[in-house]
């Protein structure tokens, strides 16, 4: 079956300009997480919904950074006014539920540059 | 501060050899402990997990070990296949709190 998705796979934007990326869950999958990976590093945890709702945004960084999930299943992650240090690739991940049971199956990823 | 580590950046092991991945956490809330696999362009794909119940769990040739006193883990791949080749991620969670924390990753390459 379809894995999770992520678009666009590739973002290139200017310092201070808006982003969005998308994410579309495996169908049925109720939890969604949200990560940024650096170069050398692993991913970091940004916020994740169960259902509509956020249940744990406490790993993003800043105001500029949001995410909404607005019927249960696709996600965005919204960026506003971009700094070079927000160039990552964006991980998303969804599970069947939460817990041991459950574990989390990730996109390919966006890759963001701020130039 | 970094509740996840990996101190090896990379591993390169013989072809057919046992290839050992470990891991040190710091937050003894840490209950539930996974590995993931990252190919380049790829995202992390589930590997194996283990409860803090339990000391080993064994899939196949991947076997993962927990000593809770040490807060260590490590993953034991046997026998070594080139197919392994990948970054190894360790990553830690705690049942009150379903984020789950990523190590840095270890690069391991298998050699013929």
């Amino acid at each position: 079956g379809a894995g999770v998705s992520q678009t666009p796979s590739n973002k290139v934007t200017e310092k201070g300009k808006y982003v969005e990326l998308r994410c579309d869950p495996i169908s049925g999958h109720t939890a969604l997480y949200w990560y940024r990976q650096s170069l050398g590093q692993g991913p970091e945890f940004l916020i994740y919904f169960q259902g509509t709702g956020a249940a744990d945004d406490s790993g993003l960084p800043n105001d500029r950074f949001f995410a909404v999930r607005p019927e249960g299943s696709v996600s965005t992650l919204k960026i506003q006014r971009t700094e070079r240090g927000d160039s990552a690739v964006y991980l998303c991940a969804s599970s069947l539920t939460l817990g041991e049971d459950s574990p989390l199956h990730f996109g390919n990823g966006t890759r963001l540059t701020v130039t | 501060d970094q509740q996840v580590k990996q101190n090896s950046p990379s591993l390169s092991v013989q072809e057919g050899r046992i290839s050992i991945l470990n891991c040190d956490y710091t937050n003894s809330m840490f209950d539930y402990f996974l590995w993931y696999k990252k190919y380049p362009a790829e995202g992390p794909t589930f590997l194996i997990s283990i409860s803090s119940i339990k000391d080993k769990n064994e899939d196949g040739r991947f076997t993962v070990f927990l000593n809770k006193s040490a807060k260590h883990l490590s993953l034991h791949i046997v026998p070594s296949q080139p197919g392994d080749s990948a970054v190894y991620f360790c990553a830690a969670s705690y049942s009150s709190a379903s984020k789950i924390i990523f190590g840095s990753g270890t690069r391991l390459s298998i050699r013929p």
